[in-house]
């Protein structure tokens, strides 16, 4: 099963851009890639997903290169409230069933 | 539209003595998950349901922890005992497939403190 290894925390400036990368050597071919972003008392909220090169959405975009054993999530010019914890989730599908394996989290600090 | 719904948001309970949670998924979601998240860690799956069925407990630990999902709608974790490991809060989610790549919807999760 995919295992996934992010950077434990991040700190960036108001307008800038931040990249979080999640790396998941053991990724099968079937398994998507999605992100999830938490602020305190709440649930993961959906960021992006996807299987493989590029990825874009009104709020980030999501870079998986070919051999697809790491994934990084964008997040263009950060404001004070994409402060938050973003987790990457490996999907693995097979015959053996489904497993849902979240990474540590990366706990965004955004400045001013 | 509504969000999946948790119940009680905070729970504070002694050792020994049971617990329930309560999840209602969004109307129409076949899929329902419940997780386990300690602080400082990302979601941990106990269980996930396609419609009444569990296809997936296998990180359940079956001694003390038991869900349901009766009629495939709303779902019920119990702990019994509880033991102090147990403090964590406890997220329920939802999604509208069952290929295991949809998106899932997540509830505030209730947060338990065992004393």
């Amino acid at each position: 099963l995919a295992k996934t290894t992010q950077p434990i925390s991040m700190d960036s400036y108001e307008g800038q851009e931040v990249n979080i990368t999640c790396s998941h050597n053991n990724i099968a071919t079937n398994d998507y890639i999605t992100w999830y972003q938490q602020f305190p008392s709440q649930g993961p909220r959906f960021i992006i997903q996807g299987y493989k090169t590029k990825v874009t959405n009104e709020v980030a975009s999501l870079f998986i290169p070919a051999d697809r054993k790491s994934s990084t999530l964008s997040l263009p010019r950060v404001s004070l409230s994409d402060t938050a914890v973003y987790y990457c989730l490996v999907v693995t599908s097979n015959q053996a069933g489904t497993a849902l394996i979240f990474g540590k989290g990366t706990t965004l600090s955004v400045s001013s | 539209e509504a969000g999946v719904v948790q119940s009680p948001r905070y729970k504070i309970i002694e050792k020994k003595q049971p617990v329930a949670f309560w999840c209602n998924p969004i109307s129409g979601h076949n899929t329902l998950y419940w997780y386990l998240q300690n602080l400082g860690q990302g979601p941990e799956l106990l269980i996930r349901y396609e419609n009444e069925e569990a296809v997936d407990d296998s990180q359940l630990p079956k001694d003390r922890f038991s869900a349901e999902r009766l009629k495939g709608v709303d779902s019920t974790l119990k702990i019994q005992p509880a033991e102090l490991g147990d403090s964590a809060v406890y997220l329920c989610a939802s999604s509208l497939g069952t290929i295991g790549h949809e998106t899932q919807y997540f509830g505030p999760g209730t947060r338990l403190l065992v004393l």
